[in-house]
């Protein structure tokens, strides 16, 4: 059972720099959801995507992008990487309904120089 | 909006005693409460739920809460802890606005001593 895939694990990037961070589920889970969490501020979410076709903005979306490819997969995207996106990412998938909680990916560890 | 306090960004207890991790939430809905454990460099594991019926749940390892509708509290304990419980914990409730949206507390690290 892989659950929720997240790659890759760990990344540097320079300031103004690019990225897509991948995000998988092998669950047929029709919700995922983008968090980023830092020191002393829990989790925050930055996008969702309720259903396939659908995405919408978290609490802190600004900076960021995202794709929800088909029902498996749900990229984020930082198209100008600044040092305040420094951070552990992690994606998180859900059947639907709010009574069963997520399956959370391993994170993606990510630091802006 | 929905909001989670957790009381307490650290605790420590010795390994045997009670473990307390306070949670409380705002909510102007009946919720649905979850505590979630992050061992380090990992992901959130889902540790227990309370979504309706018996007010009193139980967990993995050993782990319990009882959501208190009057007191808005679902606190997580364990009678005896262990070493190996040593991990982040968070409270986490569902948030309105459809899509399932969960809003998380700001987590507590419990650290467990000999």
């Amino acid at each position: 059972n892989a659950g929720v895939t997240q790659t890759p694990k760990f990344q540097v990037l320079k300031t103004g720099q690019s990225m897509t961070l991948q995000c998988a589920q092998d669950m047929n889970h029709n919700s995922m959801y983008w968090y980023r969490q830092d020191p002393g501020m829990g989790l925050r979410l930055i996008y969702y995507s309720a259903s396939e076709g659908t995405t919408d903005k978290g609490e802190v979306p600004n900076g960021y992008n995202v794709s929800r490819l088909n029902k498996r997969e749900f990229s984020l995207r930082l198209e100008s990487a600044a040092p305040s996106q420094t951070s552990v990412y992690f994606c998180a998938s859900s059947v639907n309904g709010e009574r069963y909680g997520y399956t959370f990916g391993s994170g993606t560890r990510l630091t802006v120089v | 909006a929905q909001s989670v306090t957790q009381l307490g960004s650290h605790v420590s207890v010795s390994e045997g005693a009670l473990v307390l991790l306070r949670c409380n939430y705002s909510s102007s809905v009946p919720p649905y409460l979850f505590w979630y454990v992050q061992y380090p460099n990992q992901g959130l594991q889902l540790l227990l739920k309370y979504t309706t019926g018996a007010t009193l749940v139980k967990g993995i390892n050993g782990f319990e809460a009882e959501f208190k509708k009057s007191e808005t509290s679902f606190h997580l304990t364990k009678p005896s802890a262990h070493m190996s419980d040593a991990a982040e914990y968070f409270c986490a409730v569902t948030s309105t606005g459809g899509g399932n949206k969960l809003t998380f507390g700001t987590g507590t690290q419990l650290k467990v001593e000999l």
